[in-house]
C-alpha cells in the first residue's frame, strides 16, 4: 500500500487560505469518506484536526475544514495563522486488510 | 481526559528486539483500539498495526507482519509493541494513539502517547 500523496509544502501570508491536497486512489480515499487530517509541531505528538473527511473535533478552529472529491481529500485552513506553521497529515481508511494509510505530509509555512 | 504515556527510550543493536508500553488512563480502556504509528527522523508517519483490547486480536499492516507484535493487558490499562529483527532503517519515534470511536475507522487516532525514541545502532 503506497502512502498518499501531498505537497511537500504549501505556504502563506497571515490572513490568507491555503488547501492541502491529499490523492489516494479508488482503494482507500476514493472508497471511503473516512479521511483525517492532522497537525504535528516539531517535536510533539500530532494532533487529529479533522475526521471523516470534513468534522472538527471539539477545540478545533472553525478555521480547518475538510472535503473529498473522487480519489482526493483536501484540508482548507482560512485565516492562517502563525501557530498554524506545523506539518500536516491526511490518513484514510483502506479496508480491512490494509487498514490506514498516511499521506506523505506536508509543511505549511506561514510568511 | 484519555491520556497516554509511554515508556522511555531505547537503544537496540541490529537483529535485537524491543517492547515498548502505552499506558492509558482515563476513559475506557477496553474498547477502543490502540494503534501504533511510527515516525522515521525527518519522515511521515506510518501505521504498523492496531489491537481492540477487549477482542485481543491485533491486524498488522502488510509492511510488519511477522516482525510485530501487539497486545494489551485490560487489567493495567496498558498495550505493548514489540518489534523484532531490529535494523537501523527502524530507528524511529514509536506513538501509540487511541481510537476517538468504538468504531476505529472514523476516528482512529484522536489521542497520542508522548513518543517513544528507538534507536538502532551497532
Amino acid at each position: 500500500q503506497s502512502a498518499l500523496t501531498q505537497p511537500a509544502s504549501v505556504s502563506g501570508s497571515p490572513g490568507q487560505s491555503i488547501t492541502i491536497s491529499c490523492t489516494g486512489t479508488s482503494s482507500d480515499v476514493g472508497s471511503y469518506n473516512l479521511v483525517s487530517w492532522y497537525q504535528q509541531h516539531p517535536g510533539k505528538a500530532p494532533k487529529l484536526m479533522i475526521y471523516e473527511g470534513s468534522k472538527r473535533p471539539s477545540g478545533v478552529s472553525n478555521r480547518f475544514s475538510g472535503s473529498k472529491s473522487g480519489n482526493t481529500a483536501s484540508l482548507t485552513i482560512s485565516g492562517l495563522q502563525a501557530e498554524d506553521e506545523a506539518d500536516y497529515y491526511c490518513c484514510s481508511y483502506a479496508g480491512s486488510s490494509t487498514s490506514y494509510v498516511f499521506g506523505t505530509g506536508t509543511k505549511v509555512t506561514v510568511l | 481526559q484519555v491520556q497516554l504515556v509511554q515508556s522511555g527510550a531505547e537503544v537496540k543493536k541490529p537483529g535485537s528486539s524491543v517492547k515498548v508500553s502505552c499506558k492509558a488512563s482515563g476513559g475506557t480502556f477496553s474498547s477502543y483500539a490502540i494503534s501504533w504509528v511510527r515516525q522515521a527522523p525527518g519522515q511521515g508517519l506510518e501505521w504498523m498495526g492496531g489491537i481492540i483490547p477487549i477482542f485481543g486480536t491485533a491486524n498488522y499492516a502488510q509492511k510488519f507482519q511477522g516482525r510485530v507484535t501487539i497486545t494489551a493487558d485490560e487489567s493495567t490499562s496498558t498495550a505493548y509493541m514489540e518489534l523484532s529483527s531490529l535494523r537501523s532503517e527502524d530507528t524511529a519515534v514509536y506513538y501509540c494513539a487511541r481510537a476517538g470511536h468504538v468504531e476505529m475507522a472514523t476516528i482512529p487516532f484522536d489521542y497520542w502517547g508522548q513518543g517513544t525514541l528507538v534507536t538502532v545502532s551497532s
